[in-house]
């Protein structure tokens, strides 16, 4: 099967710009993932979707960050405006469920913001 | 909140060494615990998974065990090679949210 398609790979902007970040999951997973991985650490939950509704967007910084998933599939992650703290790689995770689900991940989006 | 860490942070071995990379969590309700391989700039891949009725899963030269009870998971890696050199990441899944990760084990295997 496919696995979990991210784009772009790398992106650079300075900061107060904004950049969006797009996440195809595996088909019929109803369970997609956001997470921000800083440097040196593990990966942190921004938001979770189950199809198309969100299931837990506590950590999402919701004066900046936003996303969406059109349909129950494809997804987006919008920073605007980016700060300096935001470079961090965004990966982007699917599941069938949670709970005693395996869980795929892309290969994330590495933002720098200078 | 559930709470992961792992223990060591960094690690460097000769190769053809065995080793054991140590993960503890909070909650003891978990659903299952996954240990993940990441290389620099890359995702993550799925080395294992253990579901909460186990005590371990074996795939190749890797074994991964589960104490629910005392809160503890090991990765343990038989006659490491250079090419096991990455970070390894350990992370719960306690059935209600998304997986909560541990800072991760950086393991550098000289040739």
């Amino acid at each position: 099967e496919a696995g979990v398609a991210q784009s772009p790979r790398y992106k650079i902007i300075e900061k107060r710009q904004s950049v969006a970040f797009w996440c195809n999951p595996i088909s019929g997973h109803a369970t997609l993932y956001w997470y921000q991985q800083i440097l040196g650490q593990g990966p942190k939950l921004l938001i979770q979707f189950q199809n198309n509704g969100v299931v837990d967007d506590s950590q999402l910084p919701k004066d900046r960050f936003s996303a969406e998933r059109l349909k129950g599939v494809d997804s987006t992650l919008k920073i605007q405006p980016a700060k300096l703290e935001d470079s961090a790689v965004y990966l982007c995770a699917s599941s069938l469920g949670s709970g005693n689900s395996g869980y795929t991940f892309g290969s994330g989006t590495r933002l720098t913001v200078v | 909140k559930q709470e992961v860490t792992q223990i060591p942070a960094a690690l460097s071995v000769p190769e053809g060494e065995n080793l054991v990379l140590n993960c503890s969590f909070t909650d003891s309700a978990i659903y299952n615990l996954q240990w993940f391989r990441q290389d620099p700039g890359k995702g993550l891949t799925s080395l294992l998974l253990i579901q909460s009725s186990q005590r371990e899963q074996t795939s190749g030269r890797l074994n991964a065990s589960l104490d629910k009870s005392s809160g503890r998971s090991t990765l343990y890696i038989a006659a490491s090679q250079p090419g096991d050199s990455a970070t390894y990441l350990c992370a719960v899944d306690t059935g209600r949210r998304a997986l909560t990760f541990g800072s991760g084990t950086r393991l550098q295997v000289q040739p």
